[in-house]
């Protein structure tokens, strides 16, 4: 069974540091995941995605990720934080080759944003 | 092009009473997933339909049900509510070539929040 574990479920960095969301996925099978973000009261916006192209993923808003095999991690990144960028992050897994309608999310966490 | 919208955007209902939620997906985009969260579980896959069939089913009571008709708009009820099921409901829309496909990405609407009392 697939699976995403954050850790962390509220991360607080200051505006301009650098902001690293940890996200590791079990799947027995290579693995597409995502990044979401979701923003008070609203729905789910995707940051980005893995589907076995590029290790390092880029996304909007200057987040990016590396999907490390090795590892099963594909943590998030921004080099450098904006108050907007405080918000809730999921991370999330889908399986190739699937009906992959199903994603299956993390936890979540919470990004704060010290001025 | 519009993104998926859904109807009601706030609803409060009392326990014991039925509820009908609706997600319009955006236009071309035949499949439809629905994903309750809450503070407690967190989001959860409740069902997806794909040509008006239900494709995929979660782990949730058949008080639970949805439909999708012919446009792919989409509905999903919830029968004799409980105070358990307040949370905000999201409903996302994919473009699916086949029944079965490998993955595509899903776009969310902005949810229905719904408070049972």
């Amino acid at each position: 069974a697939q699976s995403v574990t954050q850790l962390g479920s509220h991360v607080s960095v200051s505006e301009g540091a650098l902001v690293l969301l940890r996200c590791n996925y079990s799947s027995s099978v290579p693995p597409y995941l995502f990044w979401y973000v979701q923003y008070p009261n609203q729905g789910l916006q995707l940051l980005l995605k893995y589907t076995s192209a590029a290790t390092l993923v880029k996304g909007i808003n200057g987040f990016e990720a590396e999907f490390k095999k090795s590892e099963t991690s594909f943590h998030l990144t921004k080099p450098s934080a904006h108050m907007s960028d405080a918000a809730e992050y999921f991370c999330a897994v889908s399986v190739s080759g699937s009906s992959a309608s199903k994603i299956i999310f993390g936890s979540g966490t919470r990004l704060s944003i010290r001025p | 092009k519009a993104g998926v919208t859904q109807t009601p955007r706030y609803l409060i209902k009392t326990r014991g009473q039925q509820v009908t939620l609706s997600c319009s997906p955006i236009s071309g985009h035949r499949s439809v997933s629905w994903y309750q969260q809450t503070p407690g579980q967190g989001l959860q896959f409740l069902f997806e339909y794909f040509s008006e069939t239900q494709r995929n089913k979660g782990n949730f009571p058949g008080r639970f049900s949805g439909r999708q008709f012919s446009n792919s708009r989409s509905e999903m009820n919830v029968s004799t509510l409980e105070l358990g099921d307040s949370a905000l409901y999201l409903c996302a829309s994919s473009f699916s070539i086949r029944q079965t496909s490998s993955y595509n990405e899903q776009f969310f609407g902005p949810g229905t929040r719904l408070t049972v009392l």
